[in-house]
C-alpha cells in the first residue's frame, strides 16, 4: 500500500464548477500538508500549505485536513480553464524534509 | 527572480554514456533533492542533500550519483544510463533551518531524459 493515495483522474468539469480533489494517507506522523499544481511540461508549483488539521483558504482555493480520517482535500471554487493541470498532494513529518507525494489528479476545466 | 534552474531541458542519450544533469538554486536553500516522475508512480525521491557535503539516498537511488560541493549546485550524475532511467527529472530545494518557515519545495522546470 502506498503511503499517499490519490485518484489519477482525469476529472472533467465545466467552467464555474466547484472542484474537489482528495488524498488519503496511511502515516499518522504526517503533520505538514501541501498541494502542488503542475502544468504540462512544467515543474510543480506550491499552491497551498497547511499544518496539522483544519482549513485554509486562499482566494478560490480551500485546503482541508482531517487527520482523524487521514484525508486531505483541495476545493476550487468557480473553476477556470486556466485551472486545468495536474494537482499533487504532498506531506511530510515534523523534523523531516522529505516530501511524500501522491501520484496526482489531472483536472480538465472546459469553457 | 528566485528559481531552481535545471539543464538540459531535454536529453536523448545512448545506453552506457555517462551524463550529468545540472541543478542550481539562487535562494540560499540548504536542502536540495532530485525526483523522477513516471506515469502512475508519481514523484519518487532519488537523492537529497541537507547541506554542503551532506547527501543521502532517497527511495530510488540505484544507478544515480550526486554531489554537493557548493550550496547552490546539486548535479545528478548517471554513470552508465540504462533505458529504465528514461523519465522526467526534477530538482527541488527548500530551507532547512530552525526558525525559518518551510513553505515546501521550489521545483525546477524538469529534464526529460530518454535513454535508447
Amino acid at each position: 500500500q502506498k503511503e499517499v493515495e490519490q485518484d489519477p483522474g482525469p476529472l472533467s468539469v465545466p467552467e464555474g464548477a466547484i472542484v474537489s480533489l482528495n488524498c488519503t494517507y496511511s502515516n499518522s506522523a504526517f503533520q505538514y500538508f501541501m498541494w502542488y499544481r503542475q502544468y504540462s511540461r512544467k515543474g510543480p508549483e506550491l499552491l497551498m500549505y497547511t499544518y496539522s488539521s483544519g482549513n485554509k483558504e486562499d482566494g478560490r482555493f480551500t485546503a482541508q485536513v482531517d487527520k482523524s480520517s487521514k484525508y486531505i482535500s483541495l476545493f476550487i471554487r468557480d473553476s477556470q480553464p486556466s485551472d486545468s493541470a495536474t494537482y499533487l498532494c504532498a506531506m511530510r513529518r515534523t523534523g523531516f524534509q522529505k516530501l511524500v507525494f501522491g501520484t496526482g489528479t489531472r483536472l480538465l476545466v472546459s469553457p | 527572480e528566485a528559481q531552481v534552474t535545471q539543464n538540459p531541458r531535454y536529453l536523448i542519450t545512448v545506453t552506457g554514456k555517462k551524463l550529468t544533469v545540472t541543478c542550481s538554486q539562487n535562494m540560499n536553500h540548504e536542502y536540495m533533492s532530485w525526483y523522477r516522475q513516471d506515469p502512475g508512480l508519481g514523484l519518487r525521491q532519488i537523492y537529497y542533500s541537507m547541506n554542503v557535503e551532506v547527501t543521502d539516498k532517497g527511495d530510488v537511488p540505484e544507478g544515480y550519483k550526486v554531489s554537493r560541493k557548493e550550496k547552490r549546485n546539486f548535479p545528478l550524475i548517471l554513470e552508465s544510463p540504462s533505458p529504465n532511467q528514461t523519465s522526467l527529472y526534477f530538482c527541488a530545494s527548500s530551507f532547512n533551518r530552525q526558525g525559518t518557515i518551510n513553505y515546501g519545495y521550489t521545483f525546477g522546470s524538469g529534464t526529460r531524459l530518454t535513454v535508447v
